[in-house]
């Protein structure tokens, strides 16, 4: 019953390392994106999907690579980690990309710390 | 650029009511939005503003003044569960979430 769903919760990886963040949401919903919280707690945009369409891209290093397989799912790939990049990432997913009235819906997190 | 302020901590006692503003300073304006975080937790949606006044729900309210580039949420009867951090959160003319920082609300016996 879960809303949107991230895995995995916790991942604590070494510098240089290569990995993954999935993402999936099961309200219908067609527009998902991904957050970084840092130790500030500040809640960056990083990237929008719309049916599976890119609509949002921050200034992020290109060692962030979103990829949509399916509207439900938008996963994160990260290359080469770095210290900086220790991080709570937040999944969301709303309706419409305008997000006008539309709540956005967030995943429980994937805290990932680089040693 | 574009700006959204909140205080960074408040301390309130169950049972009372508290006030957090947030101001914003953005380019354009599609509505404000509040959001509740508890710690180690995802955040949830709280209220959705796009006109000047007040909107109630239960024990929070929320009200916005575009001309004064202005929100506050409001939370009576406070319970101990209250404690968490609020977003305030801005729709853009490009109808991107621009993020406050949080305010971090706790509530003492």
């Amino acid at each position: 019953d879960t809303a949107v769903s991230q895995t995995p919760k916790y991942l604590v990886t070494q510098m240089g390392n290569d990995k993954s963040i999935k993402c999936e949401q099961n309200l219908g919903h067609d527009t998902m994106y991904w957050y970084k919280q840092d130790s500030k707690k500040f809640l960056k945009i990083m990237f929008s999907y719309n049916n599976k369409e890119l609509i949002i891209n921050e200034t992020v290093p290109n060692r962030f690579s979103p990829k949509s397989p399916d509207k439900a799912h938008l996963n994160l790939h990260i290359n080469s980690l770095e210290l900086g990049d220790s991080a709570v990432y937040f999944c969301a997913s709303s309706q419409a990309w305008d997000g006008a009235t539309d709540t956005q819906y967030f995943g429980p997190g994937t805290r990932l710390t680089v040693l | 650029g574009q700006n959204i302020d909140q205080p960074t901590e408040m301390t309130a006692t169950e049972g009372a009511i508290v006030q957090i503003n947030c101001t914003y300073q953005t380019s354009g304006f599609n509505g404000l939005f509040w959001y509740q975080q508890h710690a180690g937790e995802a955040p949830t949606f709280l209220s959705y503003n796009v006109l000047d006044g007040l909107e109630e729900k239960g024990r929070f309210s929320s009200f916005l003044s575009r001309s004064k580039g202005y929100s506050y949420l409001l939370l009576k009867e406070l319970q101990m569960k209250d404690s968490a951090s609020y977003l305030c959160a801005v729709l853009d003319s490009n109808y991107q979430l621009i993020w406050g920082a949080g305010t971090k609300l706790i509530i003492k016996p």
